[in-house]
Order: C-alpha cells, then sequence, then structure tokens
C-alpha cells in the first residue's frame, strides 16, 4: 500500500539555524516527488520535484535546497532558516494514470 | 496560463445544510480535476476527482462535475455535518503534465459546519 512518512511532524526552529525536513516512500518505486508548501492562510505552492536520484528541480527562488539520495528518500533543507519559511511542507507523489497525488501527513515548521 | 479559481471562505454552515463550493479554472486542453480535503491538523487527501468533460466525481457525499462550457468543477453536499468542517481546495493537473503530480491549486476554502 502507498505510505509517505514525513519527520519531524513539528519543528519550532530560530531565525538562521537550519532545517532538514525527510520524507520517505513505500508502496512505490521510481515514483516523482515533490514537496509542497501551505503557508499560512494560503494555497499550496509546488517548491521542488525530482524525478529521479540526485535529479531535483526548483519551481520558484527561495532559500531552501531539495536532495534525492536514495530512490524513495526526499529531503528539503536550509542552511539559514527566515521567517519567510514558516508553512506546512507537504511531501507527495503521484499516482497512475491521471496524476492525483497521495500526500504524507506533513511537517509543521515555525521560525522564530 | 493555467490557474484554479475557489471561491473564498470561510464558508459556515449549520449542519444538514446544502453546500456549494464554487471552482473555476483556465488551462489549455483538457487538464484532469480534483478536489482535495484537508482535516485540522493533517496533510492532504483526496476527496474526488475527473478526467474529462461531462464526468462526476464523487465521494462520502459530494460531487462535482466537470464543465468544460463554463470551465468549473463545483464541489456539493447535500447534507453537510460537523465532521466535514475542513479545508477543501479545487485542483487541475494540465494534459501535457499528466501523470507528473504537477498540480495547481486554488487557494483553498474554509468550511465550518456548526451543529
Amino acid at each position: 500500500s502507498q505510505t509517505i512518512h514525513q519527520w519531524p511532524a513539528t519543528l519550532v526552529q530560530p531565525v538562521g539555524s537550519p532545517l532538514s525536513l525527510e520524507c520517505t516512500v513505500e508502496g512505490t518505486s521510481n515514483p516523482n516527488l515533490y514537496w509542497y508548501r501551505q503557508a499560512a492562510g494560503r494555497g499550496l505552492q509546488l517548491l521542488f520535484y525530482s524525478v529521479g536520484i540526485g535529479q531535483i528541480s526548483s519551481e520558484v527562488p527561495q532559500n531552501l535546497s531539495a536532495s534525492r539520495p536514495q530512490d524513495r528518500q526526499f529531503i528539503l533543507s536550509s542552511k539559514k532558516l527566515l521567517l519567510s519559511d514558516s508553512g506546512f511542507y507537504l511531501c507527495a507523489y503521484p499516482t497512475r494514470p491521471t496524476g492525483e497525488l497521495f500526500f504524507g501527513e506533513g511537517s509543521r515548521l515555525t521560525v522564530l | 496560463g493555467n490557474s484554479v479559481t475557489q471561491m473564498e471562505g470561510p464558508v459556515t454552515l449549520s449542519e444538514e445544510a446544502f453546500l456549494t463550493i464554487n471552482c473555476t479554472y483556465t488551462a489549455t486542453g483538457y487538464p484532469s480535476l480534483f478536489w482535495y480535503v484537508q482535516y485540522p491538523g493533517e496533510g492532504l487527501q483526496l476527496l474526488l476527482k475527473a478526467t474529462k468533460a461531462d464526468d462526476k466525481g464523487s465521494n462520502k457525499g459530494f460531487e462535482a462535475t466537470y464543465r468544460k462550457e463554463t470551465t468549473s468543477f463545483h464541489l456539493e453536499k447535500g447534507s453537510v455535518q460537523v465532521s466535514d468542517s475542513a479545508v477543501y481546495f479545487c485542483a487541475l493537473t494540465p494534459k501535457s503534465s499528466s501523470n507528473t503530480g504537477k498540480l495547481i491549486f486554488g487557494q483553498g476554502t474554509t468550511l465550518q459546519v456548526k451543529p
């Protein structure tokens, strides 16, 4: 069955500190993987997607980066967090054939 | 370009009231259309979908019909419950991006159902 694990579930970090959010998936192989962000009171914004190991595409310029060290692992990082990085971060992959997204339960980041 | 517009919330209803959340889209060709739901503190779950014109998606008493002539995909439910309180997102994936997961989301509509 399809499963996405995200951790940590909740994180409070000071401005300028580093960040690492991890996403691992089960029940699929060689998936496209996605990081979306939901800022307070706003919709979802696609941040990064990956079509394979080591392949990362960025959708918007920002303070964050992503990596895919293994087929089923997708990591979101920052060297120095900004207040504007606060939000709810969701990892996802598409089911076939219609491309609907299956989401993890998210990681809520608060930068103080 | 491709975009999705939803009615602004919050929408506040009494239990057993009729629900409509409007969604219109702009896209080239024939996109697939989706409604996702986000319950408090949780991630998003697919609620229903439609992949071609005149298709009706339905799930848990919710329905939405793919209307090409009006470029709409309005969400409806005949009788809402308190447990339906959540944020609802309309989304599309262009045909050129089908099977890739590149969804374009509306801004979300918060529904509050009071007993």
